[in-house]
């Protein structure tokens, strides 16, 4: 099974709002990734989890805080967002620190900030 | 130097027809080469991926063709079908673990 999960699928929210996203994979993987991605543009980096710590931040504003509870799950928390800040999230894994890892992407989520 | 060039934007080819993808790279420290599809609302999906030390590969329908001395890869979609209408990103990626993806392209499959 090579599935990663996003929920909520849609999300509609305020610039005062705070929400979060959630990811989970359950193949064993011990990096899971947050991508931003605008239409019709290829997914931009913005966190990289390896064994549950966070080894990559891509220049991402604090409004955006991500967090991995365990290895199975990654959450991305927002706040104060920006109507620019609308696009798709999409969560990734993949196994390890090999350096052809696969990333697997979830669905992701469609977030629209008012 | 972190760049993957992609070509064409968008392309349109006919039932049955071939769909060829290009895409070219500087940095020679990337090792892996992965293709991914995606439809409309949905992630991108692992099609098919390649190591610089082989050419070719294929899988079904689709093959990557590598040339390392060129820097350039390109995937070959052969009786492309209307189920393939998608936008295809190429990638690589070093040691680092971290994608870098071209900017991608619209196929049409017409009927």
């Amino acid at each position: 099974d090579t599935e990663v999960t996003q929920t909520p699928k849609h999300l509609v929210m305020g610039m005062t709002n705070k929400k979060s996203l959630k990811c989970e994979q359950h193949m064993g993987h011990r990096a899971m990734y947050w991508y931003k991605q605008k239409a019709k543009k290829p997914p931009e980096l913005m966190f990289v989890y390896s064994y549950e710590k966070l080894s990559i931040n891509e220049s991402v504003p604090s409004r955006f805080s991500p967090e991995c509870p365990n290895s199975s799950l990654l959450n991305l928390h927002l706040h104060a967002l920006q109507p620019e800040d609308s696009a798709l999230y999409l969560c990734a894994s993949s196994s390890g620190p090999g350096i052809t890892d696969t990333q697997y992407f979830g669905p992701g989520t469609r977030l629209t900030v008012l | 130097q972190q760049q993957v060039k992609q070509s064409p934007q968008s392309l349109i080819v006919q039932k049955g027809g071939i769909s060829i993808i290009n895409c070219a790279y500087e940095n020679t420290a990337f090792d892996y080469f992965p293709w991914y599809q995606q439809f409309p609302g949905k992630g991108p999906a692992l099609l098919i991926a390649i190591r610089p030390d082989v050419s070719e590969k294929k899988e079904g329908r689709f093959t990557i063709s590598f040339n390392k001395s060129a820097k350039q890869f390109s995937l070959h979609i052969m009786d492309s079908q209307p189920g393939d209408s998608a936008t295809y990103f190429c990638a690589a990626s070093s040691s680092a673990r971290q994608l870098t993806f071209g900017s991608g392209t619209q196929l049409t499959v017409l009927p």
